[in-house]
């Protein structure tokens, strides 16, 4: 199973909107509903942002929000601030009954 | 409140086997899968693996196919990553993770790292 393919990094202003892409295949972000998007900062644990493509988990910010069209997921950080600054990570259930990981985009607030 | 507290950091020789540890609380142990994911000094996070505590049915990576056990003990709410076969390359900090969401999970222990070296 192939990693999903994600930018490797991405930057932005504050306040500004970026997004970074998820790309897989059929097999996995396409089959299933069942994209998540993790936030880890340097030296901790990550923490899931978005679950099941476009759900928000208690606690994390309206400013994230996920989409899916076919292979491809995506994360939109609205609003960029200072903190969002990490790496980020999309996971997708796969035909496999597993569990992929895309490679991590490092996201840089100017 | 969940918690996932993991074992200490280990010290291993090439060709070794490591055999990490995950106690969890705060809720039932049997309710959700447990994931654990490695992730090698400025990498990325690679899944190894999953077992349902209810039944010990484990699903795991290709990758890291018959090197990797995952047990889980309900009798101290426990579960259990070994590795063997040890290499360099698996020097990396090792996470349990489990939550309700079943392939998203949203509990984390703190990881253990465990370093490969002669």
């Amino acid at each position: 199973q192939s990693a999903l393919t994600q930018p490797a990094s991405v930057s932005g202003s504050p306040g500004q909107s970026i997004t970074i892409s998820c790309t897989g295949t059929s097999s996995d972000v396409g089959g299933y509903n069942y994209v998540s998007w993790y936030q880890q900062h340097a030296g901790k644990a990550p923490k899931v942002m978005i679950y099941d493509v476009s759900k928000r988990p208690s606690g994390v910010s309206n400013r994230f929000s996920g989409s899916k069209s076919g292979n491809t997921a995506s994360l939109t950080i609205s609003g960029l601030q200072a903190e969002d600054e990490a790496d980020y990570y999309c996971c997708s259930y796969t035909s496999r009954s597993t569990v992929v990981f895309g490679g991590g985009t490092k996201l840089t607030v100017l | 409140e969940v918690q996932l507290v993991q074992s200490g950091a280990e010290v291993k020789k090439p060709g070794a086997t490591v055999k990490i540890s995950c106690t969890v609380s705060g809720y039932t142990f049997t309710d959700y899968y447990m994931h654990w994911v490695q992730q090698a000094p400025g990498k990325g996070l690679e899944w190894m693996g999953l077992v349902d505590p209810e039944d010990g049915e484990t699903m795991f990576a290709e990758k890291f196919q018959g090197r990797v056990t995952i047990t889980a003990d309900t009798s101290t709410d426990t579960t259990y990553m070994e590795l063997s076969s040890l290499r360099s390359e698996d020097t990396a900090v090792y996470y349990c993770a489990t939550g309700a969401g079943t392939w998203s999970p949203d509990y984390w222990g703190q990881g253990t790292l465990v370093t490969v070296s002669s």
